[in-house]
């Protein structure tokens, strides 16, 4: 199968920094990109889908000025979670997707306090 | 979005076949049946998808009703690395091709 990398892969921040996660997809190209977020005991949650080279398209309730997403190459996406605060500490997953397939990265589990 | 029902829990004995169901009743003419499962800390993987026909693979087997309102991921020789939260998710390709993961079944596997 397909592999997907993040980085870092946890992350321990103050209240009010900005965090920045990448997303890989090593050994594909892969043309739409999705971040997820779980927070403990819940089910993942769809935060946007990310086309290279345009705009990521978000969720209905996913601020979209808090939580940037850019995605310049067929390989790579970043998250940016702005003037984080503790409630947004959580557990953040990407995915790449190839043909009718979708590839999850290992996950970046993010805690600010 | 169509949305899947699935058990919230379920066990298993190690090396015997385990049966995973998963009601999709409103399940349109253009959706796949995909089925991922997650380990602790871990992201999701891919397990197996299907459209209309049954489908193997080398992990499992996906069996789909014959008006698709339903289907069963089947595990044919249970281990304790099977032990996941399984989720059944309907994927349309024409809508981006996005998941939207219901809360799946947390499968135990006993030695």
């Amino acid at each position: 199968g397909a592999v997907v990398s993040q980085h870092p892969s946890w992350v321990i921040c103050k209240s009010g920094t900005s965090v920045k996660i990448e997303c890989r997809s090593l050994d594909f190209q892969a043309t739409t990109m999705f971040w997820y977020r779980q927070f403990p005991k819940q089910s993942l949650m769809l935060m946007a889908t990310s086309n290279e080279g345009s705009k990521a398209t978000y969720e209905q309730g996913v601020e979209k000025d808090k939580f940037l997403i850019n995605h310049a190459s067929l390989t790579l996406s970043t998250l940016t979670v702005t003037s984080a605060h503790p409630e947004d500490s959580s557990f953040y997953i990407c995915s790449g997707a190839r043909y009718n397939e979708q590839f999850f990265g290992p996950g970046t589990r993010l805690t600010v306090l | 979005d169509a949305k899947t029902t699935q058990p919230n829990s379920m066990e298993s004995n190690e090396e015997e076949p385990v049966h995973l169901p998963c009601n999709h009743s409103t399940i349109s003419g253009t959706d796949y049946i995909h089925w991922y499962r997650q380990l602790p800390s871990q992201g999701p993987e891919y397990v197996i998808h299907g459209l209309t026909s049954n489908v193997n693979n080398r992990m499992a087997s996906l069996a789909i009703a014959e008006d698709r309102k339903s289907s069963t991921l089947i595990l044919h020789r249970a281990t304790l690395r099977d032990a996941a939260v399984y989720y059944c998710i309907l994927r349309d390709p024409s809508q981006g091709g996005k998941l939207i993961f219901g809360q799946g079944t947390e499968l135990s596997v006993k030695p």
